[in-house]
Formats: structure tokens, sequence, C-alpha cells
């Protein structure tokens, strides 16, 4: 069974650009998470979707980051305009709502350079 | 709001050697869950342990295992016979029953030496 799939895995980009990160769930997950983590800060929860609906988006830093999910097996993470301190592994994990408390699978993360 | 706090940055032992890590966290609520997680060099997490604090009993993973001192607020794991394979980042983690959000430390960098 496939896990959780996230490309890019890296990504090296300028400021000001556009930077999209994508994730597959695992298939019959309910449950999606899109995780940051840094040296300074460690693994910071950005936002969390439950049946493809953002329940809790208050880790979003700021209006530049926005998250999407159009259907159970996509999501996206989009960052416009990206600045250097949005460098970090962007983590997704996935997770069936309801099951094992706290059993996420992460994928292998995104990592995001910004010049 | 729930803090997780590992104090030890790195530790390093020698294969076979039994190893402790250590996690506090800090939370007003009675019901709740806690974890390892384990990051290795290909950077994916997964899951080690879980220990529900309702349960008196010590949770327990082949070699993994956790001294759960709930009026402490501590929450150890004890890897024993390591192994170069438990080379890893390790994450204790928190989350309230009921909710979804999991509340990470700042992580401990074990190295198993051969």
């Amino acid at each position: 069974d496939a896990g959780v799939i996230q490309s890019p895995r890296h990504e090296v980009t300028e400021m000001g650009q556009e930077v999209t990160l994508r994730c597959k769930p695992i298939s019959g997950h309910n449950s999606l998470f899109w995780y940051r983590q840094t040296m300074m800060r460690g693994l910071e929860l950005l936002i969390y979707f439950n049946n493809n609906v953002p329940i809790d988006d208050s880790g979003m830093p700021e209006d530049r980051f926005s998250a999407k999910m159009p259907n159970a097996s996509f999501s996206t993470l989009k960052i416009q305009p990206s600045e250097p301190r949005d460098s970090a592994v962007y983590f997704c994990a996935s997770s069936f709502f309801g099951g094992f408390a706290g059993e996420l699978f992460f994928g292998e993360g995104s990592r995001l350079t910004v010049l | 709001a729930q803090t997780v706090t590992q104090s030890q940055p790195e530790m390093s032992v020698q294969e076979a050697e039994t190893v402790t890590l250590s996690c506090t966290y800090d939370t007003s609520e009675s019901n709740y869950y806690l974890f390892w997680y384990k990051q290795p060099p290909s950077r994916q997490m997964i899951l080690v342990i879980r220990q529900e604090a309702y349960k008196q009993q010590n949770a327990t993973e082949n070699r993994f295992s956790v001294n759960f001192q709930k009026a402490a607020k501590s929450f150890s794991l004890k890897i024993s016979d390591s192994q170069l394979g438990d080379t890893a980042m390790y994450f204790c983690a928190f989350m309230l029953q009921g909710a979804q959000k999991l509340v990470f430390g700042q992580g401990t960098r074990l190295t198993i030496n051969p």
C-alpha cells in the first residue's frame, strides 16, 4: 500500500516566487495535516482537514500561505510570495479520524529553500 | 496551551546498550495521549509508541518502552538492546483526547555507534 506521497522532494526558488507543494494522502484516510519543520521552531502544525474541510488553520503563518483539499486524494499548500524565512521542510500527514488516535502517517517531506 | 519539552538535544550510545530519552509536558487536562515518533535520516516520521493517560501501565513495543509518570508529567522512552537502525531524531508528542492536534517537542538526536 502506498504511503503519503509528497512532491516535490526539494524546491529551490527565489524570493517573491510562488511555491506549490502537493500531497496525496493514504487512500481511505479522512484527515490530512500540513506541518512545517525548522531548526528554530521545530515541528509546527499549519493546518488540518477532516473530510476535505479545513478544521484548524490557526498555525498558518500569514496570508501568504494557503492550503486546499479539493478532494480526498489531493491537497496543496501554496506560498505566494515566498520569502527566505519560509525555508523549511514541509510535511504532509494523513490519518483515519476515529481510528487509532494520534497515529499519523507522514510523507517524506518537501524541503523548500527560498533564496 | 500544552507544551512538550525534550531537554536532551543529542545523545550517543554504543550498539546493544540501553538508552533513555527524556520528555516532560505541561497541561491542565486529565485526558490525553502521549507519543514517541522517530524521524530517521530519510525524514519520514514514524510512530514508535503510544500511551493513554488513563492507563497506569506503561506501554511497550518490543525493544521500546516508556516510563509514564502522570503526576510528574514525565514521559521517557527506553530503547533496549539498541541497534544501528535506531539512529534518528526522536520526538515526544502530546494530544488531547478527542482532538487531532499533535504538539511536538524539539526532538532528541540519537546516534547509535557500532
